[in-house]
């Protein structure tokens, strides 16, 4: 079946500075990638979509110059959240789609800023 | 988006079916049913979904209301590895994003 995967699996940062996490389908394109965040005892909230080597359209709410996506390839997206503080710290998920696998998830970064 | 109703949580014995009902009063012809759950600290697994005739795999089976309106998620013999949360959500053929309610929390003693 499809894979995707999400790197680092955690990843614990100083405040202040930016952490980049990578998301790549491996054996599928995916023609639309997303990035969820996910808080504590709480379902997953759709941050951004993007699509292959156009800008990422973000959520409402989600700040795009501190949540920066880059989308360069159809097996490959990342995220970077910029000058990262501890409100930032939560579980981020990334899920690629195609026509025809459907869509898979990877298995989540864990984010802590201290 | 249409939205879907779940309860909140469900408990289940061992080895017992477990059916996890969910409602989606506005749903529109082209709109999937999608299951999905997820494990502690991992990413949603896929399920399965349908659209409108009843659907079997070997995780699931999905009941589809004739009407359309709410399905059912049927595990026909429950594991603890079946403990999670699971998400009942709409969406069409087209690749828009999934959108998570809160879900069921499903728990399975032993």
């Amino acid at each position: 079946g499809a894979v995707v995967s999400q790197h680092p699996s955690w990843v614990i940062c100083k405040s202040g500075t930016s952490v980049k996490i990578e998301c790549r389908s491996l054996d599928f394109q995916a023609t639309t990638m997303f990035w969820y965040r996910q808080f504590p005892k709480q379902s997953l909230m759709l941050m951004a979509t993007s699509n292959e080597g156009s800008k990422a359209t973000y959520e409402q709410g989600v700040e795009k110059d501190k949540f920066l996506i880059n989308h360069a390839s159809l097996t490959l997206s990342t995220l970077t959240v910029t000058s990262a503080h501890p409100e930032d710290s939560s579980f981020y998920i990334c899920s690629a789609h195609s026509r025809g696998w459907g869509y898979t998830f990877g298995s989540g970064t864990r984010l802590t800023v201290v | 988006d249409a939205k879907t109703t779940q309860p909140n949580s469900m408990e289940s014995n061992e080895e017992e079916p477990v059916h996890l009902p969910c409602n989606h009063s506005t749903i529109s012809g082209t709109d999937y049913i999608h299951w999905y759950r997820q494990l502690p600290s991992q990413g949603p697994e896929y399920v399965i979904h349908g659209l409108t005739s009843n659907v079997n795999n070997r995780m699931a089976s999905l009941a589809i209301a004739e009407d359309r309106k709410s399905s059912t998620l049927i595990l026909h013999r429950a594991t603890l590895r079946d403990a999670a949360v699971y998400y009942c959500i709409l969406a069409n053929q087209a690749g828009t994003a999934l959108i998570f309610g809160k879900g069921t929390t499903l728990s399975v003693s032993s």
